[in-house]
């Protein structure tokens, strides 16, 4: 099977821009989480989505938002940019059936705000 | 609240050398744990995981972790570490809700001739 990918791979905007950033995860995969990476914050939870319903989210603020379609594919949107959203943002999936709880990860998108 | 420690942000292990990286973890219930490796640039892939039973698990590329529920540890081995190993090594805890991870901040693995 595919793996998680992940589109686009990099990215650059500017301050004030929003940013859609999309992963479409394993083939049958139900469940989509997405993350934030960054030097100082390490990785954090941003939210994940089943069966297109978001059921879990972290400690962010409301500029960062998500969705999921119907065949499981998954954006996230961030608005308003500020410096500190620089980072690389992954995704994961997981399903039933695949091992209770046990991600995979996309190869992530790589974010810059100027 | 659930959290994940890795005391060690940089090791650097000879090649041919054994290996061991720390991971200690707080969790109020059983924990699900995992090890995943991060080559520079690149996403998440998953080392082994825990979720019940044998506490001595193998994973791939070699590498196994013991999980000591008495010293709420999950540490991550491997007899003999290959230049190719280098990488950044993250220890994480789980479920926190649905799918959540709790993340450790990561031990860069620098590997010598």
């Amino acid at each position: 099977k595919a793996g998680v990918t992940q589109t686009p791979r990099y990215l650059i905007k500017t301050r004030g821009q929003q940013v859609t950033l999309s992963c479409s995860p394993i083939s049958g995969h139900r469940s989509v989480s997405w993350y934030q990476q960054t030097p100082g914050q390490g990785l954090q939870f941003l939210f994940e989505y089943f069966s297109e319903t978001q059921r879990n989210k972290g400690n962010f603020p409301g500029r960062f938002s998500g969705r999921q379609f119907s065949n499981s594919r998954s954006e996230m949107n961030v608005s308003t940019l500020e410096l500190g959203d620089s980072a690389l943002y992954l995704c994961a999936s997981s399903g039933e059936g695949q091992g209770l709880e046990t991600q995979y990860f996309g190869p992530g998108t790589r974010l810059l705000v100027l | 609240a659930q959290s994940v420690t890795q005391p060690d942000i940089h090791i650097t292990v000879s090649e041919g050398a054994s290996l061991e990286l720390r991971c200690n973890y707080s969790y109020g219930a059983t924990p699900y744990l995992f090890w995943y490796v991060q080559s520079p640039g690149q996403g998440l892939q998953l080392l082994l995981k825990y979720f019940s039973g044998d506490t001595l698990v193998q994973g791939i590329k070699g590498f196994e972790a013991e999980f000591k529920r008495s010293q709420s540890s999950f540490n991550l081995r491997k007899p003999s570490v290959h230049w190719s190993d280098a990488a950044e090594y993250f220890c994480a805890v789980g479920p926190t809700g649905f799918q959540k991870l709790v993340f450790g901040t990561g031990t860069r693995l620098l590997v010598s001739p």
